[in-house]
């Protein structure tokens, strides 16, 4: 069955460098593959979509790769600030619905 | 315009009761989603719905749960005879269309359902 694993539960990152979270896959092919950020107490929010003829997608500070031969995405986030503190989802698409892994959970550490 | 909304926004019910939550998804998104959320777990899907119909049932985690959406827009969730095991943070999200991940879902502020 499709599998996703997010590289760690909790990652700690020093102001101002780059955090980097990775998602892995397996069992799967997806077409598509999308990034969300949650904050405690409130619903995800869409960050970044990316598709698999797509290597990197860029939004500001966000970066996102799509390695579709490693099944791996990864999730940068550079110039990091302790306002980027939060759960990173990353979600994949199967069949009209959207998987999710269980999230990073970021803090930048002032 | 509005986001997603849900309601109520914390339910507290007596284990054996049933409860119903509701979603209002974005005006015009034909696609809703139901999802659960357990402290420290990643979102379990649960359900979706393109206009009316529920194509897909297999998340539902048992029959005592069922959802339904009117008017391709309100969708109400419906929890009998809860358990304990219930308690979670139950999320809705719609999209434009159903779109195989192609379409980003916008997510409500959850229902945070407690079981006594």
């Amino acid at each position: 069955s499709q599998k996703i694993e997010q590289n760690s539960e909790a990652l700690n990152i020093q102001e101002g460098k780059t955090a980097t979270l990775t998602c892995n896959y397996t069992n799967y092919s997806p077409a598509y593959l999308q990034w969300y950020r949650q904050d405690p107490g409130r619903g995800p929010v869409f960050l970044l979509l990316i598709r698999e003829n797509e290597k990197e997608k860029r939004k500001e500070r966000l970066k996102v790769t799509f390695d579709t031969t490693l099944k791996q995405s990864l999730f940068h986030i550079t110039a990091s600030q302790p306002a980027d503190s939060a759960t990173y989802l990353c979600a994949l698409d199967g069949q009209d619905k959207i998987i999710f892994g269980k999230g990073t959970r970021l803090h930048i550490l002032p | 315009g509005a986001g997603v909304s849900q309601s109520p926004s914390n339910k507290v019910t007596e284990k054996g009761k049933d409860v119903e939550l509701r979603c209002d998804p974005i005006s015009g998104h034909t696609a809703l989603y139901w999802y659960r959320q357990s402290l420290g777990q990643g979102l379990e899907f649960l359900i979706y719905f393109q206009g009316n119909s529920a194509p897909d049932k297999s998340g539902l985690p048992s029959d005592r749960f069922s959802a339904e959406r009117t008017g391709g827009s309100v969708s109400t969730l419906t929890i009998q005879r809860t358990q304990q095991e219930d308690s979670a943070v139950y999320l809705c999200a719609s999209s434009l269309v159903l779109g195989q991940g192609r379409y980003e879902q916008y997510f409500g502020p959850g229902t945070r359902l407690t079981v006594t």
